[in-house]
């Protein structure tokens, strides 16, 4: 499968404790973008990479989230001491940024859905 | 901030019946996105829209850009029920910011 890949599908947490997702985006996409949703709305944005430099990241919700690409490929999302309002989906969408600038379509992942008890 | 609207919220309609939805922006776009997500599914890119007044389609589902690039609309004619999911259109904005804003989208429901 060379789609992008999450990790875990679902988390279950207890409020306070910290968790953290995985993301494997399509191997040749240079960009790689967070997001949040909630039910029944629309992807909220959080935060992106080209690369691995973090071009993005005031959209975050709180200094609780951070998120990392050390090298490149992979992506991590951390969020610490969990709040019961963070339960949602956490999606991950990789793209090539063309050299035009150019912007292409987004392939999403299945998401990390996490509940926070 | 920029803001992307979407109606209807909810759409239930009647195999073979036409459906459409509608985007609008409190911005300008350079560009702007469609995605379908199916229940419990994750979004999947349909179409990017660029230039102003711009048609494109595929099959039964016809995209139009509006004019001054605020606007949007996705009609699907004679639905059927794999036409089933959240329709979102997702706007960037003109100028240096470069993320996606999503529509809250439409839920399309078909009946057989």
């Amino acid at each position: 499968d060379t789609g992008v890949s999450q990790d875990p599908r679902h988390k279950i947490t207890k409020r306070g404790q910290n968790v953290t997702f995985r993301c494997d985006p399509i191997s040749e996409h240079n960009r790689l973008y967070w997001y949040r949703q909630t039910l029944g709305q629309g992807p909220e944005f959080l935060t992106y990479f080209q690369n691995e430099a973090q071009l993005e990241k005031s959209r975050l919700l709180s200094d609780r989230f951070s998120a990392e690409r050390p090298k490149g490929s992979f992506s991590t999302l951390e969020i610490q001491r969990t709040e019961q309002g963070d339960s949602a989906m956490y999606l991950c969408a990789s793209s090539l940024q063309l050299t035009s600038g150019k912007s292409s379509e987004q392939f999403f992942g299945p998401g990390t859905r996490l509940t926070v008890l | 901030g920029q803001q992307v609207m979407q109606i209807p919220q909810y759409q239930h309609v009647q195999e073979g019946e036409d459906f459409t939805t509608y985007c609008n922006s409190s911005t300008t776009l350079s560009n702007i996105q469609w995605y379908k997500q199916r229940p419990g599914g994750h979004p999947v890119f349909l179409i990017q829209l660029v230039k102003s007044g711009e048609v494109k389609k595929q099959k039964r589902l016809t995209f139009q850009f509006g004019e001054a690039k605020k606007n949007s609309s996705l009609h699907i004619t004679a639905t059927q029920t794999t036409d089933v999911g959240t329709y979102f259109c997702a706007g960037r904005p003109s100028g240096s910011a470069r993320q996606l804003t999503f529509g809250s989208g439409t839920q399309l429901t078909v009946l057989p």
